[in-house]
């Protein structure tokens, strides 16, 4: 099984572009999730899906926006990138009820 | 409010030490909390987790400890091992239908040989 896998692993943007990270789990989990860390810092959340249909707000969604594709699948779109963005993305995904999360490998994103 | 952090930012203990990892928290309604393993350019990795009705976990060289009284939760691993150099983060989740899981902060943990 691949878990979770995200898409691209690196990228660079410019001010003001706009691109969607992509998530896939193949571990039939109803949970996922979309985190981003800073250099020497913690994950912080910016949104999450509980279940396929449902997202909500983490602790830091502005400037982004999530799509809940199907039960596999969890995008997350920055519509106008800005400096302050730039980080490493992780995705991950869980089964409801439990603290186990499985981790993509992170996509580093860095916005000129 | 909904935060959890760490006592220790950088951990060092010598090869073969037992390491103790501190975190404390502020959610009380917090279902479960988690500890997870972070290694240079990789995602974060589960090692162990432990409901909120529960004062002790063991695993594989590792123990968690929740003292929900002073809202503390410790990690220790026995007989350290160079590999076992990375981040550790706390986490904990609301569990019901939300799910939602928050990290805390980090500790760098450094085995010396």
């Amino acid at each position: 099984n691949a878990g979770v896998t995200q898409t691209p692993k690196f990228q660079v943007l410019k001010t003001g572009q706009s691109m969607t990270l992509q998530c896939a789990q193949d571990m039939n989990h109803n949970s996922m999730y979309w985190y981003r860390q800073d250099p020497g810092m913690g994950l912080r959340l910016i949104y999450y899906s509980a279940s396929e249909g449902t997202t909500d707000k983490g602790e830091v969604p502005n400037g982004y926006n999530v799509s809940r594709l199907n039960k596999r699948e969890f995008s997350l779109r920055l519509e106008s990138a800005a400096p302050s963005q730039t980080s490493v993305y992780f995705c991950a995904s869980s089964n409801s009820g439990t603290g186990r999360a499985f981790f993509g490998q992170g996509t580093r994103l860095t916005v000129v | 409010g909904e935060s959890v952090g760490l006592h220790l930012p950088t951990l060092s203990v010598q090869e073969g030490d037992n390491s103790i990892i501190n975190c404390a928290y502020s959610n009380s309604a917090s279902d479960y909390f988690i500890w997870y393993k972070q290694e240079s350019g990789k995602g974060p990795q589960f090692i162990i987790d432990i409901r909120s009705n529960m004062d002790k976990r063991q695993g594989q060289r590792v123990t968690v400890l929740l003292n929900k009284t002073v809202k503390h939760l410790s990690l220790q691993i026995a007989a350290t091992q160079p590999g076992d150099s990375a981040v550790y983060f706390c986490a904990e989740i609301f569990g019901g239908a939300t799910n939602k899981l928050i990290f805390g902060t980090g500790t760098l943990l450094a085995v010396q040989p």
